[in-house]
């Protein structure tokens, strides 16, 4: 079955505590991205990826990192994360360069820092 | 950069009566308008898009319409059961890349 995979889908962390969100898809596209949402926010991009080893900022890419190694991982990495970083998290992929290529998103992972 | 707005940010129809959604855009590069339903505590799913060489594209009773001159397209749902109750995002994209939502609607479908 076509999937975006992240894990785990439920985070409780304190402030400080470095912590990293998988995600994963077997639809071999190129493009990834990360979101943030939150009430009366909608969707914010993080980070997105347009291949392998090429990284961008989004709209809020502060207190995040992500990595690109291989095409079907890009983890979200809080090195250090804040109670303002609490938030539902969202990863998705799309078959980058072709109009009409819809985002296809995880499950999310709920993340909370006390 | 892209901007998306959209409106209203909560809609209460009720069932069996017609919704619609408006997003405007402001980069005239963007060429894909894809429309996103997200139940609560779910993910969103793509319901509806539509590419900006089509002025208009129906499926069953959802149907999307989209002004490229004007930099706006809208959603419209027909005939509204409960199960359409949802939060409705729209989005803009180029070529399959950057795609950015508006804030989103809350649709609340009253029996």
């Amino acid at each position: 079955e076509a999937q975006v995979t992240q894990n785990p889908r439920y985070l409780i962390t304190v402030t400080g505590k470095k912590l990293t969100v998988t995600c994963s898809q077997n639809m071999n596209h190129e493009y990834m991205s990360w979101y943030r949402q939150d009430p009366g926010l909608g969707l914010r991009q993080i980070y997105y990826s347009m291949n392998v080893e090429v990284t961008d900022k989004g709209d809020v890419p502060e207190g995040y990192k992500v990595s690109r190694k291989e095409k079907r991982n890009f983890p979200l990495i809080l090195e250090s994360p804040s109670p303002n970083q609490t938030s539902l998290y969202f990863c998705a992929s799309s078959l980058w360069g072709r109009v009409g290529s819809p985002l296809h998103f995880g499950n999310g992972t709920r993340l909370t820092v006390t | 950069g892209e901007n998306v707005e959209q409106h209203p940010s909560t809609l209460s129809v009720q069932e069996g009566d017609s919704a619609v959604i408006k997003c405007t855009y402001s980069d005239s590069a963007s060429n894909y308008f894809p429309w996103y339903k997200q139940e609560l505590g779910k993910r969103p799913q793509l319901i509806i898009d539509i590419r900006s060489n089509v002025g208009e594209k129906k499926d069953q009773r959802i149907a999307v319409t989209l002004n490229k001159t004007a930099k706006h397209f809208s959603l419209h749902i027909t005939e509204t059961q409960p199960e359409d109750s949802a939060v409705y995002f729209c989005a803009a994209s180029m070529n399959g890349q950057n795609f950015v939502f508006g804030p989103g609607t809350r649709l609340s479908v009253l029996p």
